[in-house]
């Protein structure tokens, strides 16, 4: 089945630094992938839609220069939080539409900013 | 604003016991509502029900969609230790790039 690979699985780093998440279609193209945000007991936040070779849509309250995404090719989608804060700590889940109604999930991002 | 609705946010039961799960949504462009079930890591898929199929079935868990409502449920029934877990509703819509819109989710206990 149509796989998204996901690394890293956790990461943490210091206040100020910057993070990149990356996303992989292993055994399918991606057109579009869906960034979601996960703080702890609440449900998944759809932060941002990226599309191969134009600009990613955010959603309301996402500041883009934070949270920058790029979608250079069919079967890779970045993630990257820049100059992170303690705030910014979270579980990061990319996801990917498959066929007609699908969709698959990596298996996410758990970061800690310290 | 589109909007997904679960409750009970959280469930306490004894191994065996079923239990009933609801969603509601109020979205534009409704394509397919979609179950999940969460432990550690990402979901995993449970169910998606569309228009053309509003029944699901799968061992102890089934669900139903109700388009005159807006609503479905997710039913488990005989619950074990092992069906701990946070379940996720979330509904796909028509717009550009079909995005999922989810739920808050269900944190279910069950307790041995």
């Amino acid at each position: 089945g149509a796989v998204v690979s996901q690394h890293p699985s956790w990461v943490i780093c210091k206040s100020g630094t910057s993070v990149k998440i990356e996303c992989r279609s292993l055994d399918f193209q991606a057109t579009t992938m869906f960034w979601y945000r996960q703080f702890p007991k609440q449900s998944l936040m759809l932060m941002a839609t990226s599309n191969e070779g134009s600009k990613a849509t955010y959603e309301q309250g996402v500041e883009k220069d934070k949270f920058l995404i790029n979608h250079a090719s069919l079967t890779l989608s970045t993630l990257t939080v820049t100059s992170a804060h303690p705030e910014d700590s979270s579980f990061y889940i990319c996801s990917a539409r498959v066929g007609s109604h699908g969709y698959t999930f990596g298996s996410g991002t758990r970061l800690t900013v310290v | 604003e589109d909007k997904v609705v679960q409750s009970p946010l959280s469930l306490v039961v004894h191994e065996g016991d079923t239990v009933t799960l609801n969603c509601s949504y109020e979205v534009t462009n409704f394509r397919s509502l979609l179950w999940y079930k969460q432990e550690k890591k990402a979901p995993t898929f449970l169910f998606m029900l569309t228009s053309s199929g509003i029944e699901k079935k799968s061992g102890r868990l089934s669900s139903i969609l109700d388009k005159k409502e807006l609503s479905s449920i997710l039913n488990i029934t005989a619950t074990q230790t092992g069906d701990s877990a946070i379940y996720l509703c979330a509904v796909g819509q028509e717009t550009s790039g079909s995005r999922l819109t989810f739920g808050e989710g269900t944190q279910l206990t069950v307790n041995p």
